[in-house]
């Protein structure tokens, strides 16, 4: 059981290239979140799905897309690159809406 | 929206009790307080949560003040795998289908062999 799983660990972007960063989980859960982490700060929320094929804004969602076809996967697209961009991203999954939340190792990322 | 204020640091020495401060003045009668801690380099990890009561579980304890305002998380003996980033969240609807984690900044403790 591997729980929450992140690819890449660490990748370096110039700016306008788009990449995907792709999350998987093996617990079936339904609700999956990403979130991104400034120097310093804490997580803010970029997009959530309650289930395969629903997905829905949080707060920072401006510069990313995402797509929910299966259960186990959840990735994030950036499509043209920015410095501001900068920051590692978290996703994380938990199986009720009330539940724990579980988090990948995170995917750092540099635009340069 | 509700939010949290927490110090920003707090040292303890190993094998002492802990207590981590919390407020949340404009919190919400729907609102769960949640406890994550994040570890360097590392994805946040739960801690506890609780919503009036207090709570216990083999990790921590959580005191919830009576008006709800304010909470403690308790280290019961702080070891040096204890020092991390510390966040105080209350948990709340962002839609009629799931509850966001809306993360502080967080308390930095260091633990002091």
């Amino acid at each position: 059981n591997a729980g929450v799983t992140q690819t890449p660990k660490f990748r370096i972007l110039k700016i306008g290239q788009s990449m995907t960063l792709q999350c998987a989980q093996d617990m079936n859960h339904n609700y999956m979140y990403w979130y991104r982490q400034d120097p310093g700060m804490g997580l803010k929320l970029i997009y959530y799905s309650v289930g395969a094929g629903i997905t829905d804004k949080g707060e920072v969602p401006n510069g990313y897309n995402v797509s929910r076809s299966t259960t186990e996967d959840f990735p994030l697209r950036l499509e043209l690159a920015a410095p501001s961009q900068t920051s590692v991203y978290f996703c994380a999954s938990t199986i009720h809406r009330d539940s724990t939340q579980y988090f990948g190792p995170g995917t750092r990322l540099t635009v340069l | 929206d509700a939010k949290t204020t927490q110090p920003n640091s707090m040292e303890s020495n190993e094998e002492e009790p802990v207590h981590l401060p919390c407020n949340h003045s404009t919190i919400s009668g729907t609102d769960y307080i949640h406890w994550y801690r994040q570890l360097p380099s590392q994805g946040p990890e739960y801690v506890i949560h609780g919503l009036t009561s207090n709570v216990n579980n083999r990790m921590a304890s959580l005191a919830i003040a009576e008006d709800r305002k304010s909470s403690t998380l308790i280290l019961h003996r702080a070891t040096l795998r204890d020092a991390a980033v510390y966040y105080c969240i209350l948990r709340r609807f962002i839609s009629g289908s799931a509850r966001q984690l809306t993360f502080g900044s967080g308390t930095q403790l260091t633990v002091l062999p």
